[in-house]
């Protein structure tokens, strides 16, 4: 069984890089067959897609965040990570890593999430 | 606003059963049958509930079904429980270069 967890500051300035980590246990990496994915959800509100990464560190991001996020993977902690630059209080929100396969097109494990909000 | 279209709220009393609705598009609810359905319960994360439009994984309970018709995907949830009171999510995968969009949510309340 797959397990998902989320680690980094909860709290990030306006115009700084939000930097958040997600470790997988119960999997590996580097075996390849997924996606490994960051989904951000704003307060009461519904989820966004922000992108994925391949074992490889090939990366898909949506277009509406691109210009801000990087994904990449560190194989050797078993760890997936996002970046998001120039932060304003608009990406206040939980923000969720998970996991789906290549050939599938849906989630079927996720983090617990972590609430990131970004204030002076 | 969200690419798919689900209703804010429905509700129901417990045994009855109830259904939530997620409109799209023919570039994504429409075009595949890639629609997926989450259960969000407060503070948790979103649990898969159907895949593939109709597919319950395993430990799901078959009192969830799902289906689609046009550009309309449906979520049904028959003989409601208090333990189903959450949130729920549609998503679909979309030939546009967002390549998955997700619904706004629909929150359930069994009264």
């Amino acid at each position: 069984q797959v397990q998902l967890q989320e680690s980094g500051p909860g709290l990030v300035k306006p115009s700084q890089t939000l930097s958040l980590t997600c470790t997988v246990s119960g999997g590996s990496i580097s075996s390849g067959g997924y996606y490994w994915s960051w989904i951000r959800q704003h307060p009461g509100k519904g989820l966004e897609w922000i992108g994925y990464i391949y074992y490889s560190g090939s990366t898909y991001y949506n277009p509406s965040l691109k210009s801000r996020v990087t994904i990449s993977v560190d194989t050797s902690k078993n760890q997936f990570s996002l970046k998001l630059s120039s932060v304003t209080a608009a990406d206040t929100a939980v923000y969720y890593c998970a996991s789906k396969m290549v050939t599938r097109q849906y989630y079927d494990y996720w983090g617990q999430g972590t609430l990131v909000t970004v204030s002076s | 606003q969200s690419a798919l279209t689900q209703p804010a709220s429905v509700s129901g009393s417990p045994g009855q059963s109830i259904t939530i609705s997620c409109t799209g598009t023919s570039s994504d609810v429409g075009g595949y049958n890639y629609v997926s359905w989450y259960q969000q319960h407060p503070g948790k994360a979103p649990k898969l509930m159907i895949y593939d439009v109709s597919n319950r994984p395993s430990g799901v309970s078959n009192r969830f079904s799902g289906s689609k018709s046009g550009n309309t995907a449906s979520l049904t949830i028959s003989g409601l429980q208090a333990e189903d009171e959450a949130d729920y999510y549609c998503s679909s995968y979309t030939s546009s270069s967002t390549l998955e969009v997700f619904g706004g949510g629909t929150k359930l309340t069994v009264l």
